[in-house]
């Protein structure tokens, strides 16, 4: 699984709730990425970090912030959650000798 | 801009038949592109890259440049050949634009 854990798994939440998706990795790897995965739109890049404190915004960063305090962290949260959040969540991390990107198992995020 | 096309939405093929899923790219310079590959919602697997030029489950992908393609080909298809297939190209962070995926079914 090269190391990439995301958690929770699933989470079903109500609108205007704030909701933090984790993302932890074991490589100590610089480049971190969070995407959403949606029916007829593939996956779509939300964030990405580069560094411990540095990220930028991805395609559809709209109501959605991340932070990155150490390496193996990168925090994905939703300020207040919506339906159209509804998605799967997958975090990324660029790595190995040939600096392929691997991907974590999803969390399911239900917004209802 | 920098985009990833993927034409058709679902793809069905019996088994043993050849398969071919469209992938067209728009980018200015030397393109890095990948096939990534999801088997029934789990995580999405790297399946090959162009410049590994390597062959992976009998899956090839060649880049055409004048034609800005990297279509996925294999010459048999086996059932469990059935998932999601997503051509990727590399941006310049790093990060990957996907196209919206092809939903392979090979029928028995």
């Amino acid at each position: 699984d090269a190391g990439i854990t995301q958690s929770p798994r699933h989470k079903v939440t109500e609108t205007g709730t704030p909701v933090t998706l984790r993302c932890h990795q074991t490589e100590n790897h610089r480049y971190m990425y969070w995407y959403r995965q949606d029916p007829g739109h593939g996956l779509r890049l939300i964030h990405y970090s580069y560094g411990v404190k540095d990220t930028d915004k991805g395609e559809v960063s709209d109501g959605y912030s991340v932070s990155r305090s150490k390496t193996e962290d990168f925090l994905l949260t939703l300020e207040s959650a919506t339906s159209s959040q509804t998605s799967v969540y997958f975090c990324a991390i660029r790595g190995g000798v040939d600096e392929k990107l691997f991907f974590g198992s999803g969390t399911q995020l239900s917004v209802l | 801009a920098q985009r990833v096309t993927q034409p058709e939405k679902l793809l069905s093929v019996f088994k043993g038949a050849p398969v071919e899923l469209k992938c067209n790219y728009s980018y200015s310079g030397s393109p890095e592109l990948f096939w990534y590959v999801q088997y029934s919602r789990q995580r999405l697997q790297l399946l090959l890259r162009h410049i590994s030029r390597e062959s992976i489950k009998g899956f090839t992908a060649d880049l055409n440049k004048g034609e800005t393609s990297f279509h996925l080909k294999k010459p048999f298809a086996q059932e469990e050949d059935s998932a999601m297939y997503y051509c990727a190209l590399q941006g310049s962070q790093g990060n990957l634009i996907f196209g919206k995926g092809t939903k392979l079914s090979v029928k028995p």
